[in-house]
């Protein structure tokens, strides 16, 4: 069975600073990984997507994640921080045939100025 | 091109009564997709069309809940009669039939149901 762990339900980083928000998946077969975030009042959209080409994948908006195999990880990160990035994210995992995405709690980030 | 439209947006009723959820998807796509959040915890995955066939509805909680996708084109979500638990977030998304884009989902903004 597919499962994804999100560490930090709320995130809170400066204007300008690094942002990281963690990713871990459970997977017996090769997985489709994907971000998606959610601002206020808005609907979920991709932000970057793994389909087992590139480890390094870059998405919208500055953000990118590292395929981390070893590590079962997928871990989101942008440089800078801006304060329009503050949305909630939610990390998801498709595996097999089914296209059936199982969805971490989501994580809550707060850029503060 | 058009999104993924849901509508309404907001629905407070009360416990027992009906409500339907809609769902129009992008033109052409053939996958359809209806998921939940419940305050507090994760999305879950209710319920997938092919077209107007039910691929997979092994999401849904109970036979309180109905969905339907006639002629392939919007899909509704039913639920009846609403109780207390059903209350969350019910989000739609579609996709393209095959290829790279079948597995790329684009949703809808959600429609809020409070069950009071």
């Amino acid at each position: 069975a597919q499962s994804v762990t999100q560490l930090g339900s709320h995130v809170s980083v400066s204007e300008g600073a690094l942002v990281l928000l963690r990713c871990n998946y459970s997977s017996s077969v090769p997985p489709y990984l994907f971000w998606y975030v959610q601002y206020p009042n808005q609907g979920l959209q991709l932000l970057l997507k793994y389909t087992s080409a590139a480890t390094l994948v870059k998405g919208i908006n500055g953000f990118e994640a590292e395929f981390k195999k070893s590590e079962t990880s997928f871990h989101l990160t942008k440089p800078s921080a801006h304060m329009s990035d503050a949305a909630e994210y939610f990390c998801a995992v498709n595996a097999g045939n089914n296209r059936k995405l199982i969805w971490g709690l989501g994580t809550s980030l707060a850029v503060n100025p | 091109e058009a999104g993924v439209t849901q509508f309404p947006s907001h629905s407070v009723i009360e416990k027992g009564q009906t409500v339907t959820l809609r769902c129009d998807p992008i033109s052409g796509h053939d996958n359809l997709y209806w998921y939940r959040r419940v305050m507090g915890k994760e999305i879950k995955f209710l319920l997938h069309f092919v077209k107007e066939s039910k691929q997979d509805e092994s999401g849904m909680p109970n036979n309180r809940f109905l969905a339907e996708r006639t002629g392939g084109t919007y899909s509704t979500l039913k639920v009846q009669p609403a109780e207390l638990e059903d209350s969350g977030v019910y989000f739609c998304a579609s996709s393209q039939a095959r290829g790279s884009g079948a597995n790329v989902l684009t949703f809808g903004a959600g429609s809020r149901l409070t069950v009071l």
